[in-house]
């Protein structure tokens, strides 16, 4: 099946500082990405779709000043928390849609956590 | 709105078979996907179903019956490693998944 990289994997950042997670799709090109958000015992949340060359467009409650989302290329998507603080500690994990399938590939996850 | 359930816990005995259930409300429907997530792990794809009918993969098979919006995955032979949730996705007419919350099966020797 195809692969989706996230980089890093887990990261811990002191509060108020910026934390950026890519992901890339290693063996395909994904017009669509997605980002979600997990807290412990719960289910996937989506946060945004990113299409490539466009805006990504952020789920009802999430802030797009705080989650930045860049998707300049077919195989490259990036997710900046901007000024994090202790309560955006959560496991998030993209996925990567391929152009010529509606199946969804999902990343490994980053665990983030903020000081 | 748009709805999926599936129960929130399951309980079973290693060697065992056990079925999952999902029904699903949603605006139009392309698909429904089952995932299997282990604790602090992303979820990893498990079966497809957009037919009517039982797709069987191993120890894993999927049924889905449209007319109903139901589904459910069946896990034979269960083993310790298959403690996890496993989560229900239904792919709309926009083509988004839309998710269920999970069920967290437990088994037990």
């Amino acid at each position: 099946g195809a692969v989706v990289s996230q980089h890093p994997s887990w990261v811990i950042c002191k509060s108020g500082t910026s934390v950026k997670i890519e992901c890339r799709s290693l063996d395909f090109q994904a017009t669509t990405m997605f980002w979600y958000r997990q807290f412990p015992k719960q289910s996937l949340m989506l946060m945004a779709t990113s299409n490539e060359g466009s805006k990504a467009t952020y789920e009802q409650g999430v802030e797009k000043d705080k989650f930045l989302i860049n998707h300049a290329s077919l195989t490259l998507s990036t997710l900046t928390v901007t000024s994090a603080h202790p309560e955006d500690s959560s496991f998030y994990i993209c996925s990567a849609r391929d152009t010529a399938d509606h199946e969804q590939f999902f990343g490994p996850g980053t665990r983030l956590t903020v000081l | 709105g748009q709805n999926i359930d599936q129960p929130t816990e399951m309980t079973a005995t290693e060697g065992a078979i056990v079925q999952i259930n999902c029904t699903y409300q949603t605006s139009g429907f392309n698909g429904l996907f089952w995932y299997q997530q282990h604790a602090g792990e992303a979820p990893t794809f498990l079966s497809y179903n957009v037919l009517d009918g039982l797709e069987e993969k191993g120890r894993f098979s999927s049924f889905l019956s449209r007319s109903k919006g139901y589904s459910y995955l069946l896990l034979k032979e269960l083993q310790m490693k298959d403690s996890a949730s496993y989560l229900c996705a239904v792919t709309d007419s926009n083509y988004q998944l839309i998710w269920g919350a999970g069920t967290k099966l437990i088994i037990k020797p």
